[in-house]
C-alpha cells in the first residue's frame, strides 16, 4: 500500500497566519492526492482534490501543490473556523490511504 | 442537495455480525461509486471499501478482506456494508462517501457517520 506521511501532526497558530502542512507519498503518485477538513463530532470536508483544485465553495484562502511524492496544503489568513483537523488522501492505488492527519489549534 | 444518512450502528460483541445502511438522496445514485471510510476513536481516516456503479468492482482494505462485504441496492439508492466477524479494533465511526472518479478521484460528500462498537 502507497504511505502518506503527513507533516506535523500538530500545529499551533494565531487567527491571520498562514500554515503548510505537507504530506509525502511512499512512491510517486502524480497529482492523485485530496486534502480534507473535519471538525470535531462532524464529517470530513473535502477542500482540495487532484492536488491544486479548489472544491466548490472552499474559501480561496486554502490551496494546495505537488506532485510525484511531496503534497502541501497551505491556508493563509486563517480565520477562527479553519480551526481543525486536515487529512491528505490518495486515489492513485485503488487501495485508498489517508495521512494521519494534522490537529491545527489556535495559540 | 446531496445528502448521504447512514444508519445500523450499535453494540455488537466479538465475532458477531452488523449491517450498516447508507440512504442516498439529492443525486443520481447508480452513477456513482461509493466507499465506506471509518474512524476508531480519537484517530484518523481509514479508507475501509468501494462499489462501483453496477457492483461489478469492489475493493476492501486489507484487515477486512473476507469479513466485510459492501453492496448497493440502486433502486433504493442505498449503499450497505455487511461486516461480520467483527473484531474490538473494527470499533469505529463509519461514513459513507460519495467517490467521484473524475479528475484523479475524491470523495464529495459524506454522511454523518454510524459508530460501531464491538466490545463484550
Amino acid at each position: 500500500d502507497i504511505q502518506m506521511t503527513q507533516s506535523p501532526s500538530s500545529l499551533s497558530a494565531s487567527v491571520g497566519d498562514s500554515v503548510t502542512i505537507t504530506c509525502r507519498a511512499s512512491q510517486r503518485i502524480e497529482n492523485y492526492v485530496n486534502w480534507y477538513q473535519q471538525k470535531p463530532g462532524k464529517a470530513p470536508k473535502l477542500l482540495i482534490y487532484a492536488a491544486s483544485s479548489l472544491q466548490s465553495g472552499v474559501p480561496s484562502r486554502f490551496s494546495g501543490s505537488g506532485f510525484g511524492t511531496d503534497f502541501t496544503l497551505t491556508i493563509t489568513s486563517l480565520q477562527p473556523e479553519d480551526f481543525a483537523s486536515y487529512y491528505c488522501h490518495q486515489t492513485y492505488s485503488t487501495s485508498y490511504t489517508f495521512g494521519q492527519g494534522t490537529k491545527l489549534e489556535i495559540k | 442537495e446531496v445528502q448521504l444518512v447512514e444508519s445500523g450502528g450499535g453494540l455488537v460483541q466479538p465475532g458477531g455480525s452488523l449491517r450498516l445502511s447508507c440512504a442516498a438522496s439529492g443525486f443520481r445514485f447508480s452513477s456513482y461509486w461509493m466507499s465506506w471510510v471509518r474512524q476508531a476513536p480519537g484517530k484518523g481516516l481509514e479508507w475501509v471499501a468501494s462499489i462501483k456503479e453496477d457492483e461489478g468492482e469492489k475493493f476492501y482494505v486489507g484487515p477486512v478482506k473476507g469479513r466485510f462485504t459492501g453492496s448497493r441496492d440502486n433502486a433504493e439508492n442505498t449503499l450497505y456494508l455487511q461486516m461480520n466477524s467483527l473484531r474490538t479494533e473494527d470499533t469505529a465511526i463509519y461514513y459513507c462517501a460519495r467517490l467521484e472518479v473524475a479528475r484523479r478521484g475524491r470523495f464529495d460528500y459524506w454522511g454523518q457517520g454510524t459508530l460501531v462498537t464491538v466490545s463484550s
